[in-house]
């Protein structure tokens, strides 16, 4: 069964740092893109970012270009995403989740990124 | 950079009446367009993919069509489990982007 579980969401203070992390299951991650999805309280789905296979491709949303990263380690099935500077509205649900061609399938549950002080 | 709007914003329906949402792209995104279901506390769940072919295990009163900039995600006979909130996106093939529409909220009147 094809699975993502992330972990490291929390609370944390503004302009603090936080990495997440998404064990990948059941597929060879290294085949694949992958991406970070978020949904903040009352709001939709806003794309954040992505890393090609072996990771020499990264794209973000503007909003967060310069403040957060993106990493794999394809031998451990694991894909991060290294969050600094954070702000409140970087509050949200963050999911993890494999791009196929042109879309995104599966996702993971997602893990609460709360910012505040 | 692509940006998709989605109509209407809320749709109030009943359970067997049909629903239709839209999805609107502001320049051709050719097929590449993908819908998604989003229940509270659940993960996205992909309904179609390519705007017309259905995700495995998807019933099939889900269908998608459209090309260009129009893409419609139409629900036959609506089932109780089917009030959620359903999205659009397109993924830019050159440089990997990726977008959603605004999202249509599918509720119950």
């Amino acid at each position: 069964e094809v699975q993502l579980v992330e972990s490291g969401g929390g609370l944390v203070q503004p302009g603090g740092s936080l990495r997440l992390s998404c064990a990948a299951s059941g597929f060879t991650m290294s085949n694949y893109w992958m991406t970070w999805v978020r949904q903040a309280p009352g709001q939709g789905l806003e794309w954040v970012a992505n890393i090609n296979q072996d990771g020499t491709r990264k794209n973000f949303v503007d909003s967060v270009k310069g403040r957060f990263t993106i990493s794999r380690d394809n031998a451990k099935n694991l894909l991060d995403l290294q969050m600094n500077s954070l702000r409140g509205e970087d509050t949200a649900v963050y999911y993890c989740a494999r791009e196929v061609l042109n879309w995104v399938d599966p996702w993971g549950q997602g893990t609460l990124v709360t910012v505040s002080s | 950079e692509t940006v998709l709007t989605q109509s209407p914003a809320t749709l109030s329906l009943s359970p067997g009446e049909r629903a239709t949402l839209s999805c609107r792209a502001s320049q051709s995104v050719s097929r590449y367009v993908a819908w998604y279901q989003h229940k509270p506390g659940q993960a996205p769940r992909l309904l179609i993919y390519d705007a017309s072919n259905r995700a495995t295990g998807i019933p099939a009163r889900f269908s998608g069509s459209g090309s260009g900039t129009d893409f419609t995600l139409t629900i036959t006979t609506l089932e109780p489990e089917d009030f959620a909130v359903y999205y659009c996106q397109q993924r830019d093939t050159w440089q990997g982007l990726i977008t959603f529409g605004q999202g249509t909220r599918l509720e119950i009147k």
